[in-house]
């Protein structure tokens, strides 16, 4: 089975202050792991995926095996980052087959 | 936005009734998915489809029924059997490249009374 674990259903930081969104997954293969952004009436999309290793809007994200954790990091927070996050996770067998994670929502202050 | 889209975006029904939400893409891609999103519990899938004439149970299957015909659509079915209907139901679609990056259309709201 696999699973998504995000503990945080809210989190609140100040303008400039660092932020951490954290992630845990469960899953005994290989995952391939993202993270999913949904802004203020606008659709679910796509944030960054591990694969790319790559940082998107001054997010990044890093894959640990060993603690089977994918926690989103931006070390300055912006008030347009307020949003609803999402972890997600793919499995390598059961081709297909999405898991999420409950979501977080994140509130920048100014 | 444009490429996937559901209608409609609020649909309103009796408890007993069957319901089909639509949903149809135009971005040639393989694979579409159907969640439910409630309040705290995030998206749950429901069922997806790899390709044509073949689809999977998701998570939470019971109560609910799916085809895909056509590469462009993947309706969803509410049955009568569903026992707590009232819901938010997104639909994504996606590549069948390992990239496996979803695009979402924006959701349609169903409640049943």
């Amino acid at each position: 089975a696999q699973r998504v674990t995000q503990p945080e259903k809210l989190l609140s930081v100040f303008k400039g202050a660092p932020v951490e969104l954290k992630c845990n997954y469960s899953y005994s293969g290989s995952p391939e792991l993202f993270w999913y952004v949904q802004y203020s009436r606008q659709r679910l999309q796509l944030l960054l995926r591990h694969i790319s290793r790559e940082s998107i809007k001054g997010f990044t994200a890093d894959l640990n095996k060993g603690e089977t954790s994918f926690h989103l990091k931006k070390p300055f927070a912006q008030e347009e980052d307020s949003a609803m996050y999402y972890c997600a996770l793919w499995g390598d067998t059961n081709a297909g087959k999405s898991t999420f994670g409950d979501g977080t929502t994140l509130t920048v202050k100014p | 936005d444009g490429g996937i889209t559901q209608s409609p975006k609020y649909l309103f029904r009796k408890e007993g009734q069957n319901v089909t939400l639509s949903c149809e893409q135009n971005l040639n891609h393989d694979a579409m998915y159907w969640y439910r999103q409630d309040p705290g519990q995030g998206l749950r899938l429901i069922y997806y489809s790899q390709i044509v004439n073949d689809f999977q149970k998701g998570d939470i299957a019971e109560g609910y029924s799916v085809s895909r015909e056509k590469k462009e659509s993947f309706p969803l079915t509410v049955t009568s059997a569903q026992k707590n209907p009232t819901a938010f139901y997104l639909c994504a679609s996606s590549k069948q490249d390992n990239s496996y990056e979803q695009y979402f259309g924006p959701g349609t709201r169903l409640t049943v009374t």
